[in-house]
């Protein structure tokens, strides 16, 4: 039974397309983000969602849009997607609570790639 | 803001060999650290984490990492690598306090040979 689940796996299309990717969790966390991951692997966190609320938004174009319908879902929509959109993006998620920072559980993530 | 440097983009060990992987962090008060691998085509799976207390952590996979104050390092290790050892491996420090996002190294490739 998957933790943290992403589709599509692979997403091919054309510059100015709109599309969707979509993330779902059942392990009952509170917390969901979107990383994006460059082709030299560098990973940088985009958006965090905490009971559907945006709590981390990191200077990411506006054509990126997340969407949290509830707790356990958050998809990222991305609109005229551009060369430089072409990316792996994972979805994590982890049960935020006291000070201490806990495990954040990572999705198989989507490849994007915009020709 | 807190930051982690990863020096060794690439390494390469024997199967059997020890490996130590790099992680050097910024930041004032003592942090919680994380290692995280990724495999080929694969998210990432955390091994080990440092908040407080001992500072020789033990995580899965026969992993250890060792938290040293005086030297801002937080160095991942294992005595004996197994050729699917081979991957990605990134240490991650929150982004600043009370934020629950990482911030990321960028990360070590391990190649392991036969």
């Amino acid at each position: 039974d998957t933790a943290v689940s992403q589709t599509p796996k692979y997403l091919v299309t054309q510059m100015g397309n709109d599309k969707s990717i979509k993330c779902e969790q059942n392990l009952g966390h509170d917390t969901m983000y979107w990383y994006k991951q460059d082709s030299k692997k560098f990973l940088k966190i985009m958006f965090s969602y905490n009971n559907k609320e945006l709590i981390i938004n990191e200077t990411v174009p506006n054509r990126f849009s997340p969407k949290s319908p509830d707790k356990a879902h958050l998809n990222l929509h991305i609109n005229s997607l551009e060369l430089g959109d072409s990316a792996v993006y994972f979805c994590a998620s982890s049960q935020q609570g006291g000070l201490r920072p806990n495990e954040q559980f990572f999705g198989p993530g989507t490849r994007l790639t915009v020709l | 803001a807190q930051s982690v440097t990863q020096p060794d983009i690439h390494i390469t060990v024997s199967e059997g060999a020890s490996l130590e992987l790099r992680c050097n962090y910024s930041y004032g008060a003592t942090p919680y650290l994380f290692w995280y691998v990724q495999s080929p085509g694969q998210g990432l799976q955390l091994l080990l984490k440092y908040f407080s207390g001992d500072t020789l952590v033990q995580g899965i996979k026969g992993f250890e990492a060792e938290f040293k104050r005086s030297q801002s390092s937080f160095n991942l290790r294992k005595p004996s690598v197994h050729w699917s050892d081979a991957a990605e491996y990134f240490c991650a420090v929150p982004m600043d306090t009370g934020r629950r996002a990482l911030t990321f190294g960028s990360g070590t490739r391990l190649q392991v040979q036969p």
